[in-house]
């Protein structure tokens, strides 16, 4: 296991339509992230897993977004009927109780 | 809530030379965590170290230090002896307790020239 992978790296889709994103994190970690930048920006936090648990959510992830983590393991992040302003890059991070997150490259959303 | 402030949108510095970048904070959490992380063009978030509000010391990481001054609620990250790979950009963050629930800062873009 070498890191944090997502999959898509790139998504181009319209608007409207529904995407999902997936992230598999460090096999050892119980802790998953996901966060959006923006350019230009830094990373804000959308939403916080323990285990399959979703501990917390920020005010940013819209009734449109949803995020699972079914067995404690993998991730995925849906955005449902995607506007322009959902273009971005969504980071997906790892860990376990240590400070300190492992990040993965990240998935790049383009809504046209 | 908290905050973070990176004031430098871009900083260059000579190989070899050290470079400060700046890191102010606001929180009303009595117990939080700093954080820097480095962004290269590449896209990936870096861990590079952290600092504990109650740590004595401040920390260091190889050629990383954090210079905390919780009086001045600020979190500078110096870098000893640049590297051209060193280039890129840098974010301060900070959460409550020491978790990862992170919020940064608009970042800082290092250039280092040869």
């Amino acid at each position: 296991d070498t890191g944090v992978s997502q999959d898509p790296r790139h998504k181009i889709t319209k608007r409207g339509q529904n995407v999902t994103f997936r992230c598999d994190p460090i096999s050892e970690h119980n802790r998953l992230y996901w966060y959006r930048q923006t350019l230009g920006q830094g990373p804000e936090f959308l939403t916080y897993f323990q285990n399959e648990a979703q501990l917390e959510k920020s005010r940013l992830l819209s009734d449109r977004f949803s995020a699972e983590r079914p067995k404690g393991s993998f991730s995925t992040l849906e955005i449902q009927r995607t506007e322009q302003g959902d273009s971005a890059m969504y980071l997906c991070a790892s860990t376990d109780a240590a400070p300190g997150a492992f990040f993965g490259q990240g998935t790049r959303l383009t809504v046209v | 809530a908290q905050k973070i402030t990176q004031t430098q949108p871009g900083m260059f510095v000579q190989e070899k030379e050290a470079v400060t970048l700046d890191c102010t904070y606001d929180t009303s959490d009595p117990s939080y965590g700093l954080f820097w992380y480095k962004q290269p063009s590449s896209g990936e978030m870096i861990f590079l170290i952290y600092q504990g509000s109650y740590d004595q010391q401040n920390a260091t990481e190889g050629r990383y230090s954090l210079n905390f001054q919780k009086a001045r609620k600020s979190a500078n990250l110096v870098i000893s002896a640049s590297q051209l790979g060193d280039s890129a950009m840098y974010f301060c963050a900070m959460s409550p307790n020491a978790g990862n629930m992170l919020t940064f800062g608009g970042g800082t873009r290092l250039m280092v020239k040869p």
